[in-house]
């Protein structure tokens, strides 16, 4: 099926461990994205990318990396994870032309949490 | 920083009923705002996009309005049913671009 898959669903971290949450689409979008959801806080972005090679900070990038070295995939790295970090992590892709987005796709989301 | 708001944050009705959900926004420099769907312990389904130069848009039972002058759309649900039951976000992207702000959503829960 056609779409965004993350992985893994579910995840318990030590403080200050590391980990990367992955994120593959097959729809050929050129915008990723990281958001994460809080209670009470809605979604917030953490990083997003126009296209392969191309990645820029969102509203609360501190504590995470990206890359993307293909269309496909975007992994998020947390580099010593924190309790401030247990949350519900959710990736995104749209397509875009003359930035207006088409369909905007969530993934079903990583649950985080940080111990 | 674009504020995104929604109001109720829950709302519950009778089966059958027509409602409507509120999202206003504080600046209208937007390119566009979509509305989502949350069911529980799952990602954002998109319902509706609705680009600046649009004042509406339908699809089946729904139906969303902007008013960007204003900093507001609504999301009309006619015929409610209990799958209608979940939270619904609006979100708006900036001139400024690359990204939604989404407001923290309205419960819905349609009762048989």
């Amino acid at each position: 099926n056609a779409g965004v898959t993350q992985t893994p669903k579910f995840q318990v971290l030590k403080t200050g461990q590391s980990m990367t949450l992955q994120c593959a689409q097959d729809m050929n979008h050129e915008y990723m994205s990281w958001y994460r959801q809080d209670p009470g806080m809605g979604l917030r972005l953490i990083h997003y990318s126009v296209g392969a090679g191309i990645t820029d900070q969102g509203e609360v990038p501190n504590g995470y990396n990206v890359s993307r070295s293909t269309t496909e995939d975007f992994p998020l790295r947390l580099l010593s994870a924190a309790p401030s970090q247990t949350s519900v992590y959710f990736c995104a892709s749209s397509a875009t032309h003359s930035r207006v987005f088409y369909g905007y796709t969530f993934g079903s989301g990583t649950r985080l949490t940080v111990v | 920083k674009q504020e995104v708001t929604q109001i109720p944050a829950a709302l519950s009705v009778p089966e059958g009923e027509n409602l409507v959900l509120n999202c206003s926004f504080t600046d209208s420099a937007i390119y566009n705002l979509q509305w989502f769907r949350q069911d529980p312990g799952k990602g954002l389904t998109s319902l509706l996009l609705i680009q600046s130069s649009q004042r509406e848009q339908t699809s089946g039972r729904l139906n969303a309005s902007l008013d960007k002058s204003s900093g507001r759309s609504t999301l009309y649900i006619a015929a409610s049913q209990p799958g209608d039951s979940a939270t619904y976000l609006c979100a708006v992207e900036p001139n400024t671009g690359n990204q939604f702000y989404f407001g923290t959503g309205t419960s819905l829960t349609v009762i048989p």
